[in-house]
């Protein structure tokens, strides 16, 4: 699996936007890109994933840079609730190799009041 | 909610002891897995299952064996409990494979003392 690159930490206003980056520079053509979240002492949590085109839904958006070699997550309007560690992978979907996911250390995302 | 339980949520025993950690769910779900999660590691893939009687290893599997001889339950097992197993468990499922996202439970805290 392509390897990522993550900021340790970021910091985020209450109610602003954050934007969580990723660097996946040896993304192969038919990897996707998947983002989950863990909350403090709970099981991760799965937010989103794509393949090229910008994908929406109700937790988040996900922006795929057009050669695919990065990608940011976006969390419209963060609140303390999104205050976790956010994991950024990349993988084959629905491969022989379903459900090894390789989880590097992700970026801490402090919400603040 | 996945309708995945892990029992015992909490475990304090004993080096050379063994012990073992139960994954259930609900819905027939094909695909399970065990991941541990240790500080400064993220979560690491121990074994997986792709079907009653049909498992295979992840990345950490020396010192545990698994056993799925019904859909529902995917069982870990420790046969000699080291101190360096002391983590916590966490096991998931996919729903669908055709989104191929994985959902996670609570998760098991291991000390093995």
């Amino acid at each position: 699996d392509a390897k990522t690159t993550q900021p340790p930490s970021m910091d985020c206003a209450e109610g602003r936007a954050a934007n969580l980056p990723c660097n996946h520079s040896t993304i192969s053509g038919n990897e996707y890109v998947y983002w989950y979240r863990q909350i403090h002492s709970q099981g991760p949590q799965y937010i989103i994933h794509g393949l090229k085109n910008n994908e929406t839904n109700e937790m988040a958006s996900l922006i795929i840079t057009e050669d695919r070699k990065s990608s940011t997550l976006i969390l419209p309007h963060a609140t303390l609730r999104d205050t976790a560690v956010y994991y950024c992978i990349v993988r084959p979907h629905g491969s022989s190799n379903t459900g090894k996911l390789i989880f590097g250390q992700g970026t801490t995302l402090q919400v603040k009041p | 909610d996945a309708g995945i339980t892990q029992s015992p949520r909490h475990k304090v025993t004993e080096t050379g002891t063994p012990v073992t950690l139960r994954c259930h769910q609900t819905e027939n779900h094909r695909y399970m897995y065990w991941y541990r999660q240790d500080p400064g590691h993220g979560l690491r893939l121990i074994h997986y299952s792709y079907g009653v009687k049909d498992t295979d290893k992840g990345e950490v599997s020396d010192g545990y064996s698994v056993s799925r001889s019904k859909t529902e339950d995917f069982l870990l097992t420790l046969e000699s409990a080291t101190s360096s197993q002391t983590s916590v468990y966490f096991c998931a499922i996919i729903l669908a494979a055709s989104t191929d996202t994985q959902y996670f439970g609570p998760g098991t805290r291991l000390t093995v003392l």
